[in-house]
């Protein structure tokens, strides 16, 4: 089955610190990876996409990923947090025509 | 943009109740999805449409059904309301090709009481 997990349920850094939200993937054939962020109460927002090409991808927010084929993964960054980057972050396949979530990091941002 | 729009943003019913949760996209996308929210599950699919009339079981169907009359609408229904059907839902749609992302709803916080 295609997959992604979370290892980590929260992650805390303080503000203008880097920050790397984890993801790891269990895919057949090539991968269609994405990152979303989900603030209170809200529904999910698109952060960035890995289709195919460079492994460095940068998308909205100050966000970038990094897709490892060696590591399965497809680790979220920012090179400074800031206190409004709070919030829940998931990450997501595309195995056929559906998408598989990951169980969502909340991540926390302080001062 | 795209706009997807779930039609009420928080709603009470009472167990056994036949409830009707709405999303409206406006941007043609042929795909369309109904996710459950709950935490530490992330989201859960429950069914997609990938075409008008078309439906496809997620991994948690048990207990809902769907209809897609008109490709703009993709509408959940809750048979007989539990109270272990309480939680977030949330609608996406997205475009037919492969690598392309996925547009959610606001989200429908459901209590059934």
């Amino acid at each position: 089955a295609q997959s992604v997990a979370q290892p980590e349920d929260q992650v805390n850094v303080a503000e203008g610190n880097p920050l790397t939200v984890k993801c790891t993937y269990s895919v057949s054939g090539n991968p269609y990876l994405f990152w979303y962020v989900q603030y209170p109460n809200r529904g999910l927002q698109f952060l960035l996409k890995y289709i195919t090409g460079d492994n460095l991808v940068k998308g909205s927010y100050g966000f970038e990923a990094e897709f490892n084929k060696s590591q399965t993964s497809f680790h979220l960054k920012k090179p400074s947090a800031l206190v409004s980057d709070s919030a829940l972050y998931f990450c997501a396949v595309r195995p056929f025509y559906d998408m598989r979530f990951g169980a969502g990091t909340r991540l926390t941002v302080k001062p | 943009d795209v706009k997807v729009t779930q039609s009420s943003r928080y709603l009470v019913k009472r167990t056994g109740e036949k409830v009707f949760l709405e999303c409206v996209q406006d941007m043609d996308h042929e795909n369309m999805f109904w996710y459950r929210q709950d935490p530490g599950l992330g989201l859960r699919l429950i069914y997609f449409s990938y075409d008008v009339k078309m439906k496809e079981k997620g991994d948690i169907p048990e207990g809902y059904s769907v209809s897609r009359e008109k490709k703009e609408r993709f509408s959940l229904i809750l048979e007989s309301a539990s109270t272990n059907q309480t939680s977030m839902y949330l609608c996406a749609s997205r475009e037919r090709l492969s690598n392309t992302e996925a547009f959610f709803g606001q989200g429908t916080r459901l209590t059934v009481v």
